[in-house]
């Protein structure tokens, strides 16, 4: 089966410009998790979706935001970028509808680099 | 709030030396717990985790971990290290109080010296 695909892997931007970064889920799992990795601040949750509705949200303004497909392919788009937002961005994808007790499998990730 | 604190942000250790990686948590409410490892240049990837039951599980790679809930701990552990567990190891915890999010903790990076 594969694993979660994060496209493009490796991205350059400007300030000011927007990103769309796209996640496919493994087959048959319905949840998609967005995360931000940096090195100073970790892993960060940006948000859930399932079944085409976000189920939960991260502490992050509103120009990150994020959509889910019937497919349950994941996107999240970051408006009016900042150098801030150069990082690692995750996804995960889990299988269990019920939510708590769910593993996670993560992509290998967009690198965004914001100059 | 519901926070992951990892004791040690750095862990240098010789091969064959036994690893314990702290980690605790506030979480109001009934928590699942992971541990999850990053090895250089690849993805984040399950250790073990913990739903319930015996408090002692065990995970790939000799990893075992312990949940302790009245210290709110559940502290990753490994017997004898080898080189290749160099990686970063993240603690992360899941439940249902404000919604289903998991909260990772800042990581431990480990460095095993051959």
């Amino acid at each position: 089966k594969a694993g979660v695909t994060q496209t493009p892997r490796y991205l350059i931007k400007t300030r000011g410009q927007q990103v769309t970064l796209s996640c496919s889920p493994i087959s048959g799992h319905r949840s998609v998790s967005w995360y931000q990795q940096t090195p100073g601040q970790g892993l960060q949750f940006l948000f859930e979706y399932f079944s085409e509705t976000q189920r939960n949200k991260g502490n992050f303004p509103g120009r990150f935001s994020g959509r889910q497909f019937s497919n349950s392919r994941s996107e999240m788009n970051v408006s009016t970028l900042e150098l801030g937002d150069s990082a690692l961005y995750l996804c995960a994808s889990s299988l269990d509808p019920s939510g708590s007790q769910e593993t996670q499998y993560f992509g290998p990730g967009t690198r965004l680099l914001v100059l | 709030a519901q926070s992951v604190s990892q004791h040690n942000h750095h862990v240098i250790l010789s091969e064959a030396a036994s690893l314990e990686l702290g980690c605790n948590y506030s979480y109001g409410g009934t928590v699942n717990l992971f541990w999850y490892v990053q090895y250089p240049g690849q993805h984040l990837q399950l250790l073990l985790k913990y739903f319930s039951g015996d408090p002692l599980v065990k995970g790939i790679k000799g990893f075992e971990a312990e949940f302790i809930k009245s210290k709110f701990s559940f502290n990753l552990r490994k017997p004898s290290v080898q080189w290749s567990d160099t990686a970063e190891y993240f603690c992360a915890v899941r439940g249902n109080t404000g919604g289903f999010k998991t909260i990772f903790g800042a990581g431990t990076r480990l460095f095993v010296k051959a």
